[in-house]
């Protein structure tokens, strides 16, 4: 089985200020990586996804994420960030099998606040 | 593009008595999924479909909990009797098969009292 460990529940930051959201993942298997974001009273929207290639995936909102293997980790980062980044974002994984297992296991969340 | 449809948003209803939540997903999506979000967490999968078929419901309690997509389109998540830990935000999501990251409705957020 796979898990996911959201390693800060809340981050709060200043406008403009860069921001980096931490993940850490557990499988025995390979894995597809995603970070999600979801705005108060809404549904989660996809960021980004890893399924393979560049370990450096970039996303929607000038977010970009970094697959590293070796340290399971796919921390998300924006080099600048706004007012309306203020979120919950959800890292989430599944195992890549080739097949139809598309069941996300999800972290906890982190609650991205951005201050003026 | 209509995106996943949800209703109702919200519901508020008293223990024991029975609830049920409608999905519609996005047209042409084979593959639907219902998740659980409890407060403070990420969401958890309570059941996926391959169209009208059930491929994975493990995590379904299923001495109260019930669902359907009859025609494969369209699904109805049913419980009863509610309990006070049923209290959660239910999200549909749909995808196409082969395609990796949903799109989630709004979901439906449930106060049993």
């Amino acid at each position: 089985a796979q898990s996911v460990t959201q390693l800060d529940s809340q981050v709060p930051v200043f406008e403009e200020a860069p921001v980096e959201l931490r993940c850490n993942y557990s499988s025995s298997v390979s894995v597809y990586l995603f970070w999600y974001v979801q705005y108060p009273n809404q549904g989660l929207q996809l960021l980004l996804k890893y399924l393979s290639g560049s370990t450096l995936v970039k996303g929607i909102n000038g977010f970009e994420a970094e697959f590293n293997k070796s340290q399971t980790s796919f921390h998300l980062r924006k080099p600048s960030v706004h007012i309306s980044d203020t979120a919950e974002y959800f890292c989430a994984v599944t195992k890549n099998s080739g097949g139809s297992n598309y069941k996300l296991t999800f972290g906890k969340g982190t609650l991205l606040t951005v201050n003026p | 593009e209509a995106g996943v449809v949800q209703s109702p948003r919200y519901k508020i209803i008293e223990k024991k008595q029975p609830v049920a939540f409608w999905c519609n997903p996005i047209s042409g999506h084979n593959t639907l999924y219902w998740y659980r979000q409890n407060l403070g967490q990420g969401p958890e999968l309570l059941i996926r479909y391959e169209n009208e078929e059930a491929v994975d419901d493990s995590q379904l309690p299923k001495d109260r909990f019930s669902a359907e997509r009859l025609k494969g389109v369209d699904s109805t998540l049913k419980i009863q009797p509610a309990e006070l830990g049923d209290s959660a935000v239910y999200l549909c999501a749909s995808s196409l098969w082969g395609d990796y990251g949903y799109t989630f409705g709004s979901g439906t957020r449930l106060t049993v009292v």
